[in-house]
């Protein structure tokens, strides 16, 4: 199976920050990767797909690239809405896999 | 408005059995491939199960692989997950999810918790 192994596991920044978060793949999945968020009690919803195309309703303050086996997620500008925790997501593979989730905290 | 709403969660014993399904509606059902995720109580998310539009292709997690099974009915807009053998570690908020073509899960139900526990 791939492993995709998220960094950091947890981060405190504070409103109006950019924000960067990593995801590694155990071995190259071409573009085959999306980003969720999740907020506590609630499902995961898409945020990216295909690494960086940018679900639509989405606030284009969230974008993604990368490709082979090292991607990442960037808020521009961090809003409070937008503290939650983040996963990223292989398909390449019809064996899926998910990261172990970054959670964005308040600094 | 797409809409996934999943039951059939609860309080099992250990060594027994559940039957999760999964009421879909505003899409065309039979059109798209679905997905079993869950995630344990406080831990990350696991796919568990796909299964492709007309059910010629399913694909289980190696960790409920031979334990459980995925179906679907696509005359009654429904998902299922058939679980057997249930253990300690299948505790957990039980989602399903729609694939869209290029993309996994852009539709996910509110979850459905399942407590395996004697």
């Amino acid at each position: 199976d791939i492993q995709m192994t998220q960094s950091p596991s947890t981060l405190s920044a504070s409103v109006g920050d950019r924000v960067t978060i990593t995801c590694r793949a155990s071995q190259s999945i071409s573009s085959w990767l999306a980003w969720y968020q999740q907020k506590p009690g609630k499902a995961p919803k898409l945020l990216i797909y295909k690494a960086s195309s940018l679900e639509s309703g989405v606030p284009s303050r969230f974008s993604g690239s990368g490709s082979g086996t090292e991607f990442t997620l960037t808020i521009s500008s961090l809003q409070p809405d937008d503290f939650a925790t983040y996963y990223c997501q292989q398909y390449n593979s019809y064996f899926l896999t998910f990261g172990g989730g970054t959670k964005v905290e308040i600094k | 408005e797409v809409q996934l709403v999943e039951s059939g969660g609860g309080l099992v014993k250990p060594g027994g059995s559940l039957r999760l399904s999964c009421a879909a509606s505003g899409f065309t059902f039979s059109s798209y491939s679905m997905n079993w995720v869950r995630q344990a109580p406080g831990k990350g998310l696991e796919w568990v199960s796909s299964i492709s539009s007309s059910s010629s292709y399913i694909y289980y997690a190696d960790s409920v692989k031979g334990r459980f099974t995925i179906s679907r009915d696509n005359a009654k807009n429904s998902l299922y997950l058939q679980m057997n053998s249930l253990r300690a570690e299948d505790t957990a908020v039980y989602y399903c999810a729609r694939d869209r073509e290029y993309s996994p899960f852009d539709y996910w139900g509110q979850g459905t918790l399942v407590t395996v526990s004697s």
